[in-house]
């Protein structure tokens, strides 16, 4: 929505420079991750995923890694334009009770990105 | 090309009232889910469908309730709006047997 990057967590980036957006999960025994990217006045977009037997999964100017360990989650963008100035939440998908799975979404980071 | 598409995008209601928003893909999904984004809580499941036929509820599910008569379309009603239900609505779905989900555009639902 328009007003879903207020009160975020707010990490600004100089146009050009590599961006890094951190996630900490919940549950240890999700096995699937998502980070969407969120613009103002716009549905969540989907960037890219990565199952918890992968540790790094790389996409087209960004990667994902992920650390079990201490259940963590990060997106890494490079070269950062203007384009990628949006909210950034992570998702996990947990067991929710009869059989279901069902995706838990963070709150999200708001990226800016300085021209 | 496939999507997912949501009406109306802007909707105005007076407590009391029954509202009904709409979501529609065309990409042949089973998996289709409502969500409400409020400031301070992120996205918040509220009903979901496996299938024709199939609801379950989600994890804000008062006040509101879904069907599901064919693929495409997933209704979410609000039987009674309540000014609590301000909020944006989201449509989302996804393919059988995977976990990923592919969003609408959103809902912005204002209650007086």
């Amino acid at each position: 929505g328009e007003n879903v990057g207020l009160h975020l967590p707010t990490l600004s980036v100089q146009e050009g420079d590599n961006s890094i957006i951190n996630c900490a999960y919940s549950n240890s025994a999700s096995d699937y991750f998502i980070w969407y990217k969120q613009e103002s006045g716009k549905g969540p977009q989907f960037i890219i995923d990565i199952r918890s037997n992968m540790d790094k999964r790389q996409g087209q100017r960004v990667t994902v890694l992920l650390n079990k360990t201490v259940k963590h989650l990060s997106l890494q963008i490079a070269a950062t334009q203007p384009g990628d100035s949006a909210v950034y939440f992570c998702a996990e998908n947990g067991y929710s009770g009869a059989g279901s799975y069902q995706l838990t979404f963070g709150k999200g980071t708001k990226l800016s990105v300085i021209p | 090309d496939a999507e997912i598409t949501q009406s109306p995008r802007h909707k105005i209601t007076e407590t009391g009232r029954q509202v009904t928003l709409a979501c529609h893909q065309t990409w042949n999904h089973n998996n289709m889910f409502w969500y409400r984004q409020d400031l301070g809580h992120g996205l918040r499941l509220i009903h979901y469908s496996y299938g024709v036929q199939d609801t379950n509820k989600g994890e804000v599910s008062d006040g509101y309730s879904v069907s599901r008569s064919n693929t495409e379309d997933l209704p979410l009603t609000l039987e009674s709006a309540a000014s609590s239900q301000t909020s944006v609505y989201f449509c989302a779905s996804g393919d059988r047997g995977t976990d990923t989900q592919y969003f609408g555009p959103g809902t912005r639902l204002t209650v007086l």
